[in-house]
């Protein structure tokens, strides 16, 4: 069965500096990941996803993260955040062919002026 | 297009007594999910429909948790009775589909406190 470890509960970071948050997984199969993302007083939102192909994805805010299969890793960056990029985010994943999503326990962003 | 609703926002009751929470998906939503987020945790499945057949419920303890989704739309899920660890945000999602590669919508969940 699938897993996934999110090393950091919380992140500090001052305004425009980069960030990293680190998302691990364990499967023995393909998988689809995910960072969903949750501003306060709001539901998960999907950030960005990789299903296949090109192993770095995009979001529309300026996030990025990176497919790695040997490190069994999918961790999300930014190179300057913003004090609205404070928020829980999640990293997520699921098993080609099964159908659950297993979510890891969250980090807090913490954007500091 | 309206989002993933849900009610109440948040409920405070005692100990054994009976709780319902309401979720009515993303219209054409045929699956939808009813997780349980613990402080500090991530979201963990509870139970999943597609259309008003619960295809995944593994996760839900049957002895005083019960779904329905009557008429595939809407869906509440009930706790009777509630005892203290069910402390808990309740979150519904839904997607277009069932695939495990589908993005899902999520509500902002009912956060449930039981004395």
């Amino acid at each position: 069965a699938q897993s996934v470890t999110q090393l950091d509960s919380q992140v500090p970071v001052f305004e425009e500096a980069p960030v990293e948050l680190r998302c691990n997984y364990s499967s023995s199969v393909s998988v689809y990941l995910f960072w969903y993302v949750q501003y306060p007083n709001q539901g998960l939102q999907l950030l960005l996803k990789y299903l296949s192909g090109s192993t770095l994805v995009e979001s529309i805010n300026g996030f990025e993260a990176e497919f790695n299969k040997s490190q069994t890793s999918f961790h999300l960056r930014k190179p300057s955040v913003h004090i609205s990029d404070t928020a829980e985010y999640f990293c997520a994943v699921s098993e080609a062919g099964g159908f659950k999503t297993i979510f890891g326990a969250g980090t807090r962003l913490f954007v500091k002026a | 297009e309206a989002g993933v609703v849900q009610s109440p926002r948040y409920k405070i009751i005692e100990k054994k007594q009976p709780v319902a929470f309401w979720c009515n998906p993303i219209s054409g939503h045929n699956t939808l999910y009813w997780y349980l987020q613990n402080l500090g945790q991530g979201p963990e499945l509870l139970i999943r429909y597609e259309n008003e057949e619960a295809v995944d419920d593994s996760q839900l303890p049957k002895d005083r948790f019960s779904a329905e989704r009557l008429k595939g739309v809407d869906s509440t899920l009930k706790i009777q009775p509630a005892e203290l660890g069910d402390s808990a945000v309740y979150l519904c999602a839904s997607s277009f589909g069932g695939g495990n590669y589908n993005e899902q919508f999520f509500g902002p969940g009912t956060r449930l406190t039981v004395l």
